[in-house]
């Protein structure tokens, strides 16, 4: 079972980034989004496929329609650049893992 | 303060074992799952282990299982990853993390390095 992600998504500041997270199950799992920059930590950023993380800034927003889960920057900042993965499980909930990520360019 | 601190990182042999450790604090340990993941260098991120919060349930990376062991000491507040057999694709850092899917505290990462 996999999540696949693009590679990357490219915007100006202000501009709106889609990321995308397509997995066979996500129709009856939740997607979880996770934000990684350079040299740290992962950070939650979004979980059950619509609610934000704790300390997360309302320009990022989820949704999860079929087989397809998005994570939605409106209006990109340059902080934003980062690596994003989804996160989630496979139709029998016993296997977890994590989207092949997806590089976010602001600039 | 809430934090996850971890330990036990570093260079090792192939087929050598290594000792993660996780020590928490500032939250109520034993009602929380916990979970390993790691990333090799330059590459993405891979859950590799994670345990229920009585240690009742354990789930493993197929890459890993028969050679890893995620334990949880709750009167330490602490989880550990026991890593056998290790192999140069275990390369990478590691970071535990508290929860199964929203995983919403990290610890700040350890490097482990296998490489004779």
């Amino acid at each position: 079972y996999d999540l696949i992600q693009p590679p990357s998504v490219s915007v100006s500041p202000g501009q709106t980034a889609r990321i995308t997270c397509s997995g066979d199950a996500l129709p009856v799992k939740y997607a979880y989004w996770y934000q990684q920059k350079s040299g740290l930590a992962p950070v939650l950023v979004m979980y059950e496929d619509k609610k934000r993380a704790s300390g997360i800034p309302e320009r990022f927003s989820g949704s999860s329609s079929g087989t397809v889960a998005t994570l939605i920057i409106s209006g990109a900042q340059v902080e934003d650049e980062a690596d994003y993965y989804c996160f989630s499980t496979d139709g029998t909930g016993y296997l977890y893992l994590f989207g092949t990520g997806t590089k976010v360019t602001v600039l | 303060e809430v934090r996850l601190v971890q330990s036990g990182g570093g260079l090792v042999q192939p087929g050598r074992s290594l000792r993660l450790s996780c020590a928490a604090s500032g939250f109520n340990f034993n009602r929380s799952w916990m979970t390993w993941v790691r990333q090799a260098p330059g590459k993405g991120l891979e859950c590799v282990a994670n345990i229920k919060y009585d240690g009742s349930e354990e789930f493993y990376v197929d890459s890993v299982r028969g050679r890893f062991i995620v334990s949880r000491d709750n009167a330490r507040n602490s989880v550990f990853l026991q890593m056998d057999s290790l192999r140069g694709d275990d390369t990478g850092v590691y970071y535990c993390a508290r929860g199964y899917l929203s995983m919403d505290l990290w610890g700040q990462g350890t490097t482990v390095t296998v490489s004779s």
